[in-house]
């Protein structure tokens, strides 16, 4: 089975602070993905990649960075959080190619105070 | 542009009625479809896809067939039991851009009550 693991379940941070979430594939997929899930908004994509060192924007991608140092890791960065960045994020990996399903990971939930 | 349009919920059923989840969709040539299931506190988990017209996804019992002419794609089981309560997502793959990229509906928050 795909396995996506990302490295929090829950995290509490504070304003302003510097937060790595990170995320690792087992499945040698080519693209992975970052999504931020709110109520009521349904999941938007933040950042995606195809390949190792490559990044594009998604829908949302202010206030976020991505890197993506090897094909097995992918993180966000959030530069300096803020409190309207408190939600839960979904990291998902998947095969190159129109069709592929995403496999998610279990999420992380994020408080900024 | 493409776009995933799925009922609102909440949608709250007695355990054994039969389950809809209407989904539709907006896309350029021949997307893939998908059904995805989100239990509470965990990620999302692909339920069933399809790849092409007529093309019927099945698995636990849920059923959707991918219907081109009504672009359809509507979730369906026949008898819902308690493990079922969840949202359900619907999503298309689209081409163009970075290939695998899936289109997300806004979900529908299941409730069976037994």
């Amino acid at each position: 089975d795909v396995k996506v693991t990302q490295s929090s379940r829950y995290l509490v941070k504070r304003t302003g602070e510097k937060v790595f979430l990170e995320c690792v594939q087992d499945m040698d997929h080519e693209n992975m993905f970052w999504y931020r899930q709110d109520p009521g908004l349904g999941l938007r994509l933040i950042y995606f990649s195809y390949d190792v060192k490559m990044k594009e924007k998604g829908d949302i991608p202010e206030g976020y960075s991505v890197s993506r140092e090897k094909k097995e890791r992918f993180s966000l960065i959030l530069e300096s959080a803020s409190t309207n960045q408190t939600s839960m994020y979904l990291c998902a990996s998947s095969f190159f190619g129109v069709g592929q399903p995403q496999h998610f990971g279990d999420g992380t939930r994020l408080s900024i105070l | 542009g493409d776009s995933v349009t799925q009922m609102e919920g909440p949608v709250t059923l007695s355990e054994e009625a039969f389950l809809t989840i209407n989904c539709t969709y907006t896309a350029t040539g021949y997307p893939s479809l998908f059904w995805y299931v989100q239990y509470p506190g965990e990620g999302l988990q692909l339920l069933l896809k399809a790849t092409k017209a007529d093309d019927k996804g099945s698995n636990k019992g849920f059923e959707a067939t991918y219907r081109k002419e009504t672009t359809s794609f509507h979730l369906e089981k026949g008898s819902v039991q308690v493990s079922d309560s969840a949202v359900y997502f619907c999503a298309l793959g689209v081409y163009g851009g970075s290939q695998g990229n899936l289109i997300f509906g806004k979900g529908t928050k299941l409730s069976v009550k037994p």
